[in-house]
């Protein structure tokens, strides 16, 4: 069975500080897909990156950042000098091959940054 | 570019009665079709996927039933509701053509029985 595990429930910054939201998985396929998602206060899902077990490359995109981990099962996301626009819950998902493909969550981290 | 809405996006209904919450998808054609729910505090649970015209299956046995009458709509249901169905429900869909590919989600429809 797959299954996400995010740690930390609620983590509080001050604006400007960087800070790594942990993720960590576990699956028995040797091909699957990793995923971050941003939920803001609105409710929607806005999906963030998504990355196959093939691709170990850490992967930066503007403040950005996630690190892959295959001998760990993690997935860790970074937010370089927050702001408090990125106050959210972030859900990390795994998903297997198949084609309907199911997305199995974390139960997400809150995210708040404060001025 | 494909997109996807849904709802209503905020409703109040009490116990006992039906509920109708409706999802389409533009852009795109034999999309797989998704129903999370979000329980309050809690992660996503997926309800229901489809993966063609009434082609429907159920993650878990509860009060809620879902239809696929057309190719992009996607449709979650019950005859009547309990309190414990609150919630916040996200449609989402997927290109079927490529294991992996993203799943993106809707705006949400906040749900709330009393």
């Amino acid at each position: 069975a797959q299954k996400v595990t995010q740690a930390q429930t609620e983590i509080s910054v001050v604006e400007k500080e960087d800070v790594t939201l942990d993720c960590v998985y576990e699956t028995r396929d040797t091909t699957y897909y990793l995923f971050w998602y941003k939920q803001p206060p609105s409710g929607e899902l806005v999906f963030l990156i998504r990355r196959n077990s093939f691709d170990e490359q850490n992967e930066i995109s503007g403040r950005y950042s996630w690190n892959f981990q295959k001998s760990t099962s993690s997935f860790n996301f970074t937010i370089t000098a927050s702001q408090v626009v990125d106050s959210a819950v972030y859900f990390c998902a795994l998903s297997g091959t198949t084609s309907f493909q199911k997305l199995v969550f974390g139960t997400g981290t809150r995210l708040l940054v404060s001025p | 570019s494909q997109t996807i809405h849904q709802w209503p996006a905020t409703l109040v209904q009490p116990v006992g009665s039906p509920l109708s919450l409706e999802c389409t998808v533009e852009g795109t054609s034999n999309p797989n079709l998704y129903w999370y729910r979000q329980a309050a505090g809690r992660g996503l649970q997926l309800l229901f996927y489809s993966i063609g015209i009434d082609q429907i299956s159920s993650e878990v046995p509860q009060n809620l039933s879902a239809s696929r009458p057309q190719d992009r709509q996607f449709i979650l249901s019950s005859k009547k509701l309990l309190l414990s169905d609150s919630g916040f429900y996200l449609c989402a869909w997927k290109s079927d053509r490529v294991p992996g590919n993203t799943i993106y989600f809707g705006e949400g429809s906040w749900l709330t029985v009393v």
